[in-house]
């Protein structure tokens, strides 16, 4: 079963606008993260939010977790045409020896 | 700090013939280092685990006959593609692990493409 689903699949929003992105998940977490790659390009990492936290905040980056509820969101606000990236979520399962289990990722088109 | 970095960061080569790819931690030893892979417009697919001086460890559809990884180093593990062929085209992303609850950190990836 797919870890880690993201939702949207495909944001557009304006400069400016918040975005949201979603992550869901199926199995028990020792934490999510959040990463972000430029077409083409590496994996830059965003943020880490451990399974006994409930939010977290870098920057204009605010992460959500809900264990009960196997679900985690990104808020990004105040975007710039420079955040324009696919986002993934990724899980750090119980039991997994620290193997990430990556969405299949959201494609954020932020427009000047 | 934190810093991974790939070689070669892009390749073409001939069907049949093998490719090497390195990943190094260049600022830290990394206790572990991850292999994955990604097709275009999808998602990253762990390939294998790797631990210095031991053997890797391939997620289950992966051949490890023919993505052989070596991990000679706390900084260097390298994954050859053996005999390759156009279906191998991808990109390849090594992580890199110091341990205890600390986060992967990513290389930049090597785009390989098969002819």
């Amino acid at each position: 079963s797919q870890q880690g689903e993201e939702d949207p699949q495909a944001l557009s929003i304006q400069e400016g606008e918040n975005a949201t992105m979603n992550c869901s998940y199926k199995t028990s977490i020792n934490n999510l993260q959040w990463y972000r790659q430029n077409s083409g390009r590496g994996l830059v990492h965003l943020i880490l939010i451990r399974s006994n936290e409930r939010e977290k905040h870098s920057g204009r980056l605010r992460v959500t977790l809900d264990t009960s509820k196997k679900s985690s969101s990104l808020l990004i606000t105040a975007s710039r045409a420079a955040d324009t990236a696919s986002y993934f979520c990724a899980t750090d399962d119980t039991g997994a020896n620290s193997k990430l289990t990556f969405g299949k990722g959201i494609t954020l088109s932020v427009r000047p | 700090g934190a810093v991974v970095s790939q070689h070669p960061s892009w390749v073409i080569c001939k069907s049949g013939t093998s490719v090497k790819i390195e990943c190094r931690s260049l600022d830290f030893q990394a206790t572990t280092m991850f292999w994955y892979r990604q097709f275009p417009k999808q998602s990253l697919m762990l390939m294998a685990t790797s631990n210095e001086g031991s053997k890797a460890t391939y997620e289950q559809g992966v051949e490890k006959d023919k993505f052989l990884i070596n991990h000679a180093s706390l900084t260097l593990s390298t994954l050859t593609v053996t005999s390759a062929h156009p279906e191998d085209s991808s990109f390849y992303i090594c992580s890199a692990w110091r341990g205890g609850g600390d986060t992967q950190y990513f290389g930049p990836g090597t785009r390989l493409t098969v002819l």
